[in-house]
């Protein structure tokens, strides 16, 4: 079946350092990629997906690219602000039963950016 | 852009009485709504799988009599936890997909989620 791997944390930096949090996965055929952002006492939002191999999704400075060769989807930030403080869910779509595609995550990544 | 709504944001209930939360999409029909429960530091554990006019179907080891689920029209769909007990406490979070073609990159929107907490 799908899974998602993602680095465990929590990861602590300083205003300003470069993050990166890990995601692999494991799919049969063409998987969708996503990264969720999840803020304090709120529910998840789509922070940038990417459908195919060698996509970069990007939004609000992050970045990750689809590579099929590693089957990874690392995220990436090169200067991370405070408010970046959240937990980050790596996950992927795939068909399961019917025609229903499903989000299978990983286990998410608390994030905690220092002033 | 899609919006999926849940209400109530935050519930308390006593042990023994049955609890519904709404998930609604704003702007787009929705065929199929998904559900997930998040524990405390936890991922999203999925639920069920909701198809318009037709039985949502039930992950391994979810209870379907206990957590009752209704896709009523193509803009709503309801969980309700019946005979809650504290252990049912946890956040809910919904989630819509828009259209019936399923294509590659098809993006899933969430609701803000609910805070059930069974005292």
């Amino acid at each position: 079946g799908n899974s998602v791997t993602q680095m465990e944390g929590p990861v602590t930096l300083s205003e300003e350092a470069f993050l990166t949090i890990n995601c692999t996965y494991t799919a049969t055929g063409y998987p969708s990629l996503f990264w969720y952002v999840q803020y304090p006492g709120e529910g998840l939002q789509l922070l940038l997906k990417a459908t195919k191999a060698d996509d970069k999704g990007s939004n609000k400075g992050f970045e990750a690219t689809y590579r099929k060769e590693t089957t990874s989807f690392h995220l990436e930030k090169g200067s991370v602000q405070v408010s970046d403080s959240a937990v980050y869910f790596c996950a992927l779509s795939g068909v399961s039963s019917g025609s229903a595609r499903q989000l299978t995550f990983g286990s998410g990544t608390q994030l905690t950016v220092l002033p | 852009g899609a919006v999926v709504s849940q209400h109530p944001s935050r519930v308390i209930c006593k042990s023994g009485t049955s609890v519904k939360i709404e998930c609604r999409s704003l702007d787009f029909q929705a065929t199929t709504m998904f559900w997930y429960r998040q524990f405390p530091k936890k991922s999203l554990m999925l639920m069920a799988t909701s198809n318009e006019g037709s039985k949502a179907t039930y992950e391994q080891g979810v209870e379907k009599d206990k957590f009752l689920i209704n896709h009523a029209s193509l803009t709503l769909s309801t969980l309700t936890v019946t005979s809650a007990h504290p252990e049912d406490s946890s956040f809910y979070i919904c989630s819509a997909r828009a259209g019936r073609q399923v294509t590659s990159g098809n993006t899933i929107y969430f609701g803000e989620g609910s805070w059930l907490t069974v005292v």
